[in-house]
């Protein structure tokens, strides 16, 4: 059964704080994604990463930064959160047409 | 820039109605459309897919048509469930894997 995992599912951090979001996969897939999903917005593509350390911009990548040195590990990285970072974040994977997403992660900055 | 609009942010409904949820999008490349459906706090999931011209593509009930004419991706449902009830994304891929979202539309069906 093809799955995305994402760590941790909730998280509270305060403004200045570091925050690290894990996204795993285990279908050897080379693309995965990183999206933040805001009321009224959709899904706003972060980065992508074509494989281990081939990574790229996507719509909105400033204040973040990324990180993929294992083909099954994708990090999303926030140096410094703040506030208007509070969002609901997923990490997807895909091969061919179709994109499987994580559970998301919902991180609150205060 | 390519971009999807999807005009009803909110579509409200009876058990057993019809739905039809727009999608309409610009691009300067070869169209491949999807709509992926959101269920309260799970994972959006691939719900349809299609790059062919005027053919209806088919899923769990859902059917959408590409229309290159209109530039349209409208999905429908000839009659809709109580498990229906979810947050439904319109999206167009762009070159190198990327996937340009609609905002959404939520559809509440009522009982």
């Amino acid at each position: 059964d093809m799955k995305v995992t994402q760590m941790p599912r909730y998280l509270i951090k305060r403004m200045g704080e570091n925050v690290l979001l894990e996204c795993g996969q285990d279908m050897s897939h080379e693309t995965m994604y990183w999206y933040r999903q805001d009321p009224g917005l959709g899904l706003q593509l972060i980065y992508i990463s074509y494989d281990v350390d081939s990574n790229s911009e996507g719509d909105i990548p400033k204040g973040y930064r990324v990180s993929r040195k294992k083909r099954e590990h994708f990090s999303l990285i926030l140096d410094s959160a703040k506030t208007n970072q509070t969002s609901v974040y997923f990490c997807a994977s895909s091969e061919g047409d179709e994109q499987y997403f994580g559970p998301g992660t919902r991180l609150t900055v205060l | 820039g390519d971009s999807v609009t999807q005009t009803e942010g909110l579509v409200t409904l009876t058990k057993g109605l019809p739905v039809m949820l727009n999608c309409t999008y610009q691009t300067t490349y070869s169209p491949f459309l999807f709509w992926y459906v959101q269920h309260l706090n799970e994972a959006p999931k691939l719900l349809l897919k299609s790059s062919t011209d005027n053919k209806r593509t088919e899923h769990q009930g859902f059917y959408a048509t590409l229309h290159k004419s209109s530039s349209s991706f409208h999905l429908q449902k000839s009659s809709v469930q109580l498990s229906d009830s979810a947050l439904y994304f319109c999206a167009l891929r762009n070159m190198g894997y990327k996937l340009t979202f609609g905002t959404g539309t939520s559809l509440l069906v009522d009982p």
